[in-house]
């Protein structure tokens, strides 16, 4: 069975230094895994997706995660957190159908100013 | 905007009630997920279907509710005699399936409160 722990429930960083996102996983394949965002009364937004083509995966508004095989993580960073960088983010393994998504319980991240 | 569209954005009910929700998917989209959200915790898959074949179910998903996608695009979910533990974010998600490649696109859900 396939399965993602996000290790913190809630981070909180100042404006301007840099963010990290811890997410293990549990797979018996090789895994197809993403980082989603949720922001308030908005859709789940797709940050990024690592496919095995490449195990440093760039996403969209600077964020970033590495894929650690020996490790079993995929842990999301940021340089430098902007105050809208503000939600709950999601880390998700997915099953071999593609589209079935398993999501951790999630990381709220605060970024104080 | 042409995203994925969910109505109603609310819906509160006395236990007991049936309540319809509805889905919009992005219109060549094939697949369509639906997906349960409680507070505090990820959203768990609960059915998807490949046009208006209904391909798997959850076992979250008991006897009390039925999704129905019936011309290959939108879909309906219905929760019947629905209790407080149905309370909960329903969200709906397609995508296009491609060689593989499957990217989902989310709407905003459709927050339910069952008093």
């Amino acid at each position: 069975a396939q399965s993602v722990t996000q290790l913190d429930s809630h981070v909180s960083v100042s404006e301007g230094t840099p963010v990290l996102l811890r997410c293990n996983y549990s797979s018996s394949y090789s895994p197809s895994l993403f980082w989603y965002v949720q922001h308030p009364n908005k859709g789940l937004q797709l940050l990024l997706k690592y496919t095995s083509a490449a195990t440093l995966v760039k996403g969209i508004n600077g964020f970033e995660a590495e894929f650690k095989k020996s490790e079993t993580s995929f842990h999301l960073t940021k340089p430098s957190a902007h105050m809208s960088d503000a939600a709950e983010y999601f880390c998700v393994v997915s099953d071999f159908q593609g589209g079935k998504l398993i999501f951790g319980q999630g990381t709220e991240l605060s970024v104080k100013p | 905007d042409t995203g994925v569209s969910q109505n109603p954005r609310h819906k509160i009910t006395k236990r007991g009630q049936n309540v319809t929700f509805r889905c919009d998917p992005i219109s060549e989209h094939n697949r369509l997920y639906w997906y349960r959200q409680t507070l505090g915790q990820g959203p768990e898959f609960l059915t998807y279907f490949q046009n208006e074949a209904q391909l798997e179910k959850s076992r979250l998903l008991s006897d009390r509710f039925s999704a129905e996608r019936p011309k290959g695009s939108f879909s309906t979910l219905e929760i019947q005699r629905t209790e407080q533990g149905d309370s909960a974010m329903y969200l709906c998600a397609s995508s296009w399936t491609q060689g593989g490649n499957e990217k989902l696109f989310f709407g905003s859900g459709t927050q339910l409160s069952v008093l």
